[in-house]
């Protein structure tokens, strides 16, 4: 079993639809959570880290469900330019120096 | 402007030829790691440093050597480059605690 898995997709949604991608890992020891997106070919960036109790950012939402052992991301209304490769990420260290990437979700949004 | 450099961007070499990828931090951050991104497979941990003069192997080190003789510079190097090797090669650099901030990648293909 992958450390940690995503479903590849792609996603293809309309402009203003409201998109979750989950991502589950298999370490319990996992401490830090991370969401980064990647446009085609160039470099991960990050989009939000992930906390215990949730957090929010505009239009995009990260939860962690610790028993189940995954993170989530909530898009809502999406844009044209959502439209990326979402990557999960996680370390079993609290520095964040060594993450475990999942393979991402492609996400294409369409008019 | 804080950023992460890399150098080549893109490379094209022979099997056996040695040769090195630098990379670069102006964010004076204690860690540095490179990972290699394959379709399919996401992106792999090849080495990490947490300091100068620390390093250690991540998820895929075979092939590859490192060294971090300076704080900013964690140069990727491949003795005997071989196909397998040809991919696409990202540095990241984080301060401690903190999320890591990737350079703008650098592809390689090995023929």
């Amino acid at each position: 079993r992958k450390e940690v898995e995503q479903d590849p997709g792609p996603f293809n949604v309309p402009e203003g639809a409201t998109v979750a991608f989950n991502c589950t890992y298999s370490n319990s020891a996992s401490q830090s959570f991370f969401w980064y997106r990647q446009d085609c070919r160039k470099e991960p960036k990050l989009l939000m880290s992930v906390y215990s109790s949730g957090n929010e950012d505009g239009r995009f939402t990260a939860q962690l469900n610790r028993a189940s052992q995954y993170i989530s991301l909530l898009i809502r209304d999406s844009k044209l330019s959502d439209s990326a490769t979402y990557l999960c990420a996680v370390t079993d260290t609290g520095t964040a120096s060594k993450l475990t990437f999942g393979t991402g979700t492609r996400l294409q949004v369409t008019l | 402007e804080a950023q992460v450099t890399q150098n080549p961007r893109y490379l094209i070499t022979v099997t056996g030829k040695k040769l090195t990828v630098t990379c670069s931090q102006n964010m004076n951050h204690e860690y540095m790691s490179w990972y290699r991104q394959d379709p399919g497979l996401g992106l792999r941990q090849i080495y990490y440093s947490m300091n100068v003069e620390v390093t250690d192997k991540g998820d895929v080190p075979e092939g590859y050597k490192v060294s971090r003789k300076e704080k900013r510079n964690f140069p990727l190097i491949l003795e005997s480059p071989s196909p397998n090797q040809t991919s696409l090669y990202f540095c990241a650099s984080s301060s401690q605690g903190e999320t890591q901030y990737f350079g703008p990648g650098t592809r390689l293909l090995v023929l």
